[in-house]
């Protein structure tokens, strides 16, 4: 079956722009995740739903950072004002609900450069 | 802020020897879970152990848990020039059921 899938694959844009990046996450999946990694650094937490809601959103690093799952399957990841800081690979994955170990499956990540 | 620390940063051999790799952690833990990153894009999970669990094998790969030492290892039996990638430990918290923690990861380079 088809894996996690990110869009875009690459997102280039200016400081104080907007921008939205997509997460289709593995079909039956309730439980997904968003990771932010930087260069040379491991992948660190951003939030993750339950369904449609916000389990955990306390990696989530200021107000300008909000995600979205409206109907409990796409995720959309957006940042407002967008800064230089915010350049990393942004990773989405997703895992089954039903057991407390989660091994999740992660997406191939969007490259976001901030100018 | 990463709960792992790796160790070492990075790791360079030859095919058909072993590769051994640590993991460090800090707070209680629920599992623990390493995967593989090529490229620098998508991570692959490899294996999970949990932490009542002290060993496991898949395939060529070793897991090892002391979470007296908060500590794990991950080793890779003969390596092979497809086993370049960098290494991350990750650990799933009692206290947040679906967040991992990732290290910093260390980098292995196989050269044929």
């Amino acid at each position: 079956g088809a894996g996690v899938s990110q869009t875009p694959s690459n997102k280039v844009t200016e400081k104080g722009k907007y921008v939205e990046l997509r997460c289709d996450p593995i079909s039956g999946h309730t439980a997904l995740y968003w990771y932010r990694q930087s260069l040379g650094q491991g992948p660190e937490f951003l939030i993750y739903f339950q369904g449609t809601g916000a389990a955990d959103d306390s990696g989530l690093p200021n107000d300008r950072f909000f995600a979205v799952r409206p109907e409990g399957s796409v995720s959309t990841l957006k940042i407002q004002r967008t800064e230089r800081g915010d350049s990393a690979v942004y990773l989405c994955a997703s895992s089954s609900l039903g057991s407390s170990y989660n091994e999740q499956f992660f997406g191939p990540g969007t490259r976001l450069t901030v100018l | 802020s990463q709960q792992g620390e790796e160790d070492p940063q990075a790791l360079s051999i030859q095919e058909g020897e072993n590769a051994t790799m640590n993991c460090s952690y800090k707070t209680s833990i629920n599992n623990l879970q390493w995967y593989r990153q090529n490229s620098g894009r998508g991570l692959v999970h490899l294996i999970l152990i949990r932490s009542n669990e002290r060993e496991k094998h898949s395939g060529r790969l070793r897991v090892t848990l002391d979470t007296s030492k908060k500590s794990s290892s991950l080793l890779i039996t003969a390596s092979r020039a497809a086993d370049t990638a960098s290494y991350f430990c990750a650990t799933g918290l009692t206290d947040s059921w679906g967040k991992l923690q990732f290290g910093a990861g260390t980098q292995v380079v196989v050269t044929p």
